[in-house]
Protein backbone atom coordinates (compact mmCIF):
# COMPACT_ATOMS: atom_id res chain seq x y z
CA UNK A 1 0.00 0.00 0.00
CA UNK A 2 1.17 3.22 -0.70
CA UNK A 3 1.82 5.29 1.85
CA UNK A 4 1.85 8.94 0.25
CA UNK A 5 -1.03 11.57 -0.65
CA UNK A 6 -0.97 13.48 -3.83
CA UNK A 7 -3.43 15.31 -5.77
CA UNK A 8 -4.97 13.38 -8.86
CA UNK A 9 -4.04 16.28 -10.94
CA UNK A 10 -2.55 19.65 -11.72
CA UNK A 11 -2.06 22.09 -14.48
CA UNK A 12 0.42 24.38 -14.86
CA UNK A 13 1.39 26.96 -17.83
CA UNK A 14 4.82 26.57 -19.37
CA UNK A 15 7.73 28.54 -18.24
CA UNK A 16 6.44 28.64 -14.60
CA UNK A 17 7.35 26.53 -11.88
CA UNK A 18 5.29 23.76 -11.22
CA UNK A 19 5.16 22.85 -7.24
CA UNK A 20 3.96 19.33 -6.75
CA UNK A 21 2.96 18.59 -3.20
CA UNK A 22 2.93 15.31 -1.29
CA UNK A 23 1.72 14.23 2.22
CA UNK A 24 3.47 11.16 3.93
CA UNK A 25 2.57 12.11 7.26
CA UNK A 26 3.54 8.20 8.75
CA UNK A 27 6.74 8.25 7.15
CA UNK A 28 9.36 6.81 9.52
CA UNK A 29 12.60 8.48 10.63
CA UNK A 30 14.39 6.40 8.13
CA UNK A 31 12.62 6.40 4.96
CA UNK A 32 13.37 8.46 2.08
CA UNK A 33 10.72 10.49 -0.37
CA UNK A 34 11.43 9.28 -3.86
CA UNK A 35 9.96 11.11 -7.08
CA UNK A 36 9.51 9.53 -10.28
CA UNK A 37 7.48 10.96 -13.37
CA UNK A 38 6.25 8.56 -16.26
CA UNK A 39 5.66 10.30 -19.47
CA UNK A 40 2.55 8.50 -21.56
CA UNK A 41 3.55 4.80 -20.73
CA UNK A 42 7.09 5.47 -20.94
CA UNK A 43 9.42 4.11 -18.79
CA UNK A 44 9.54 5.41 -15.16
CA UNK A 45 12.10 7.98 -15.30
CA UNK A 46 13.78 8.82 -11.61
CA UNK A 47 13.75 12.54 -10.55
CA UNK A 48 15.41 13.01 -7.10
CA UNK A 49 15.29 11.44 -3.27
CA UNK A 50 16.10 12.98 0.22
CA UNK A 51 15.58 11.97 3.70
CA UNK A 52 15.13 15.20 5.66
CA UNK A 53 17.44 18.13 3.53
CA UNK A 54 16.27 19.48 0.77
CA UNK A 55 17.85 18.59 -2.31
CA UNK A 56 18.34 19.65 -5.90
CA UNK A 57 19.88 18.32 -9.12
CA UNK A 58 19.28 19.34 -12.73
CA UNK A 59 15.87 18.51 -13.22
CA UNK A 60 14.41 19.88 -9.92
CA UNK A 61 14.46 20.30 -6.00
CA UNK A 62 12.73 18.45 -3.08
CA UNK A 63 11.65 20.82 -0.15
CA UNK A 64 10.97 18.14 2.86
CA UNK A 65 8.94 19.88 5.76
CA UNK A 66 10.70 20.05 9.38
CA UNK A 67 8.34 17.11 10.73
CA UNK A 68 8.82 15.43 7.51
CA UNK A 69 5.08 14.74 6.90
CA UNK A 70 4.88 16.31 3.40
CA UNK A 71 7.07 17.38 1.03
CA UNK A 72 7.13 19.75 -2.91
CA UNK A 73 8.54 18.95 -6.05
CA UNK A 74 9.82 21.84 -7.83
CA UNK A 75 10.10 22.08 -11.45
CA UNK A 76 11.56 25.46 -11.69
CA UNK A 77 10.85 26.42 -15.27
CA UNK A 78 8.20 24.01 -16.63
CA UNK A 79 8.22 22.90 -19.95
CA UNK A 80 5.17 20.89 -21.94
CA UNK A 81 7.57 17.95 -22.19
CA UNK A 82 7.57 17.70 -18.42
CA UNK A 83 3.66 16.52 -18.95
CA UNK A 84 3.51 13.53 -16.88
CA UNK A 85 2.23 11.34 -14.51
CA UNK A 86 4.60 12.24 -10.96
CA UNK A 87 5.20 9.56 -8.35
CA UNK A 88 5.91 10.05 -4.63
CA UNK A 89 7.10 7.36 -2.83
CA UNK A 90 8.27 6.43 0.27
CA UNK A 91 11.08 3.62 0.22
CA UNK A 92 10.73 1.36 3.02
CA UNK A 93 12.71 -1.37 4.09
CA UNK A 94 10.60 -4.84 3.37
CA UNK A 95 9.96 -7.36 6.34
CA UNK A 96 12.53 -9.55 4.83
CA UNK A 97 15.12 -9.09 7.40
CA UNK A 98 15.03 -5.29 6.09
CA UNK A 99 16.62 -6.52 2.81
CA UNK A 100 13.57 -5.69 0.23
CA UNK A 101 13.88 -1.67 -0.83
CA UNK A 102 10.86 -2.02 -3.22
CA UNK A 103 9.42 0.88 -4.88
CA UNK A 104 5.47 0.80 -4.06
CA UNK A 105 4.02 3.40 -6.72
CA UNK A 106 0.15 4.81 -5.66
CA UNK A 107 -1.81 6.44 -8.38
CA UNK A 108 0.69 9.88 -8.77
CA UNK A 109 -0.23 13.20 -10.00
CA UNK A 110 -1.03 13.80 -14.05
CA UNK A 111 1.12 17.44 -14.32
CA UNK A 112 -0.02 19.04 -17.63
CA UNK A 113 1.56 21.57 -19.07
CA UNK A 114 -0.53 24.24 -20.85
CA UNK A 115 1.51 26.37 -23.78
CA UNK B 1 16.43 5.21 -18.52
CA UNK B 2 18.71 4.00 -21.09
CA UNK B 3 21.10 2.14 -19.64
CA UNK B 4 18.35 -0.57 -18.75
CA UNK B 5 17.34 -2.73 -21.42
CA UNK B 6 14.62 -4.30 -21.91
CA UNK B 7 13.76 -6.59 -25.53
CA UNK B 8 11.56 -7.17 -26.99
CA UNK B 9 9.95 -3.78 -27.10
CA UNK B 10 6.79 -5.32 -28.07
CA UNK B 11 5.62 -8.81 -28.33
CA UNK B 12 2.53 -10.33 -29.36
CA UNK B 13 1.58 -13.94 -28.77
CA UNK B 14 -1.39 -16.37 -28.97
CA UNK B 15 -3.38 -17.51 -26.10
CA UNK B 16 -1.78 -20.72 -24.67
CA UNK B 17 1.72 -19.56 -25.78
CA UNK B 18 5.07 -18.68 -23.86
CA UNK B 19 6.30 -14.94 -23.25
CA UNK B 20 9.88 -14.34 -21.74
CA UNK B 21 10.84 -11.06 -21.31
CA UNK B 22 14.43 -10.25 -20.73
CA UNK B 23 15.87 -7.03 -18.78
CA UNK B 24 19.73 -6.29 -18.85
CA UNK B 25 20.34 -4.06 -15.60
CA UNK B 26 23.34 -0.86 -15.98
CA UNK B 27 26.46 -2.19 -15.45
CA UNK B 28 27.50 -3.12 -12.46
CA UNK B 29 23.74 -3.25 -10.51
CA UNK B 30 22.84 -6.66 -9.17
CA UNK B 31 19.23 -5.82 -7.82
CA UNK B 32 16.51 -6.21 -10.38
CA UNK B 33 12.57 -5.40 -9.80
CA UNK B 34 9.99 -6.22 -11.99
CA UNK B 35 6.66 -4.24 -12.29
CA UNK B 36 3.22 -4.52 -14.53
CA UNK B 37 0.86 -2.05 -15.51
CA UNK B 38 -2.07 -2.93 -17.01
CA UNK B 39 -3.82 -0.55 -19.73
CA UNK B 40 -4.97 2.87 -18.05
CA UNK B 41 -4.12 1.46 -14.43
CA UNK B 42 -0.68 2.18 -12.16
CA UNK B 43 2.62 0.30 -11.84
CA UNK B 44 2.12 -2.95 -9.48
CA UNK B 45 5.22 -4.84 -8.11
CA UNK B 46 5.74 -8.24 -9.46
CA UNK B 47 8.86 -9.43 -7.72
CA UNK B 48 12.52 -8.49 -6.64
CA UNK B 49 15.97 -10.09 -7.31
CA UNK B 50 19.26 -10.04 -6.68
CA UNK B 51 21.89 -12.39 -8.71
CA UNK B 52 20.44 -16.28 -8.50
CA UNK B 53 18.05 -15.02 -5.51
CA UNK B 54 14.30 -14.44 -5.39
CA UNK B 55 14.00 -11.71 -2.28
CA UNK B 56 10.55 -11.10 -2.60
CA UNK B 57 7.84 -12.30 -5.49
CA UNK B 58 4.60 -11.19 -3.55
CA UNK B 59 3.20 -9.93 -6.67
CA UNK B 60 3.67 -12.52 -8.67
CA UNK B 61 0.82 -14.52 -9.80
CA UNK B 62 0.48 -17.65 -7.98
CA UNK B 63 0.40 -19.40 -11.11
CA UNK B 64 1.85 -19.64 -14.94
CA UNK B 65 4.42 -16.73 -14.27
CA UNK B 66 8.51 -17.05 -12.94
CA UNK B 67 11.44 -15.01 -12.15
CA UNK B 68 14.83 -15.96 -12.67
CA UNK B 69 18.45 -13.16 -12.42
CA UNK B 70 21.41 -15.89 -13.32
CA UNK B 71 24.64 -15.01 -12.49
CA UNK B 72 25.35 -14.49 -15.90
CA UNK B 73 23.01 -13.10 -17.95
CA UNK B 74 19.37 -11.26 -18.51
CA UNK B 75 16.84 -11.21 -15.63
CA UNK B 76 13.80 -13.10 -17.67
CA UNK B 77 10.25 -12.91 -16.91
CA UNK B 78 8.92 -15.85 -17.87
CA UNK B 79 4.95 -16.27 -18.61
CA UNK B 80 3.75 -19.26 -19.49
CA UNK B 81 0.01 -20.33 -21.35
CA UNK B 82 -0.40 -16.57 -21.63
CA UNK B 83 -4.11 -15.75 -21.56
CA UNK B 84 -5.56 -12.43 -22.52
CA UNK B 85 -5.46 -10.42 -18.97
CA UNK B 86 -1.69 -10.53 -19.52
CA UNK B 87 -1.79 -7.67 -22.09
CA UNK B 88 0.64 -5.05 -20.22
CA UNK B 89 3.14 -3.27 -20.20
CA UNK B 90 6.27 -4.78 -18.11
CA UNK B 91 9.07 -2.75 -16.90
CA UNK B 92 12.14 -3.53 -14.75
CA UNK B 93 14.61 -1.81 -13.06
CA UNK B 94 17.92 -2.46 -11.54
CA UNK B 95 20.09 -0.52 -8.61
CA UNK B 96 23.46 -1.27 -7.64
CA UNK B 97 23.44 -2.13 -4.09
CA UNK B 98 21.01 -2.32 -1.32
CA UNK B 99 19.41 0.39 0.50
CA UNK B 100 17.07 2.78 0.80
CA UNK B 101 19.32 5.63 -0.39
CA UNK B 102 20.06 4.38 -3.36
CA UNK B 103 17.92 4.92 -6.82
CA UNK B 104 16.45 2.27 -9.35
CA UNK B 105 16.45 3.16 -12.90
CA UNK B 106 13.55 1.59 -15.26
CA UNK B 107 14.20 0.45 -18.69
CA UNK B 108 11.37 1.40 -21.43
CA UNK B 109 9.27 -1.52 -20.88
CA UNK B 110 8.19 -4.42 -22.81
CA UNK B 111 4.99 -4.37 -24.48
CA UNK B 112 2.54 -7.38 -24.51
CA UNK B 113 0.16 -7.86 -26.52
CA UNK B 114 -2.25 -11.61 -26.26
CA UNK B 115 -4.17 -12.40 -29.29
Amino acid sequence: DAKTTQPTSMDCAEGRAANLPCNHSTISGNEYVYWYRQIHSQGPQYIIHGLKNNETNEMASLIITEDRKSSTLILPHATLRDTAVYYCIVRVAGDSGGSNYKLTFGKGTLLTVNP
Amino acid sequence: NAGVMQNPRHLVRRRGQEARLRCSPMKGHSHVYWYRQLPEEGLKFMVYLQKENIIDESGMPKERFSAEFPKEGPSILRIQQVVRGDSAAYFCASSPILGADTEAFFGQGTRLTVV
